[in-house]
């Protein structure tokens, strides 16, 4: 298995502009999450998903913000417009089902620079 | 509201000491407990989860963890640190009685092991 994958890697951007963040998730997981991660407030939970519905988008910080997943293997996670303080790395995780408390499976995470 | 505490920002400890990265939760109900680590540019891997039963739980790596329900703890150890063990490790709750899938992680713990 491949693992959750995310794309791009790396991301340089001005402030502005639009940035979207990719992420298939392992085959079969029911489960997706989105996540931002800096220094200064650690890990945060964005928004996830079951079975390709949005449950709970509380974490979004704002409306220039926003999370889709179109079907089973694919997920998008846009910033439109970007700012300097958008930046951080983002993390899509899978999981398989709700019970048993399954762990979540990290993708190796997309670098976002807003300058 | 459900909340992790990790109390130390970095723990040091020499290869072949044995390691404590302590945990801390509040929970409404019973919890879901887990760690996980990070090495510099990946993700979050898993290391262990507590989900009922035996209150020591063993881990990936050599790795194990003790849930303690009056001291609301669950800390991470290690009999003989490696080197190689020098990393982010993250604690996480969820609650087992809602709803929802929403884990909480800790601000995580910066593991430095000295040859």
């Amino acid at each position: 298995d491949a693992g959750v994958i995310q794309s791009p890697r790396h991301e340089v951007t001005e402030m502005g502009q639009e940035v979207t963040l990719r992420c298939k998730p392992i085959s079969g997981h029911d489960y997706l999450f989105w996540y931002r991660q800096t220094m200064m407030r650690g890990l945060e939970l964005l928004i996830y998903f079951n079975n390709n519905v949005p449950i709970d988008d509380s974490g979004m910080p704002e409306d220039r913000f926003s999370a889709k997943m179109p079907n089973a293997s694919f997920s998008t996670l846009k910033i439109q417009p970007s700012e300097p303080r958008d930046s951080a790395v983002y993390f899509c995780a899978s999981s398989p089902h709700r019970e048993p408390p399954y762990e979540q499976y990290f993708g190796p995470g997309t670098r976002l620079t807003v300058t | 509201a459900q909340s992790v505490a990790q109390p130390e920002d970095q723990v040091n400890v020499a290869e072949g000491n044995p390691l404590t990265v302590k945990c801390t939760y509040s929970v409404s109900g019973n919890p879901y407990l887990f760690w996980y680590v990070q090495y510099p540019n990946r993700g979050l891997q898993f290391l262990l989860k507590y989900i009922t039963g035996d209150n020591l739980v063993k881990g990936s790596y050599g790795f194990e963890a003790e849930f303690n329900k009056s001291q609301t703890s669950f800390h991470l150890k290690k009999p003989s640190a490696l080197v190689s063990d020098s990393a982010l490790y993250f604690c996480a709750v969820r609650a087992s009685n809602t709803g929802g899938f929403k884990t909480i992680f800790g601000a995580g713990t910066r593991l430095f092991v000295k040859a």
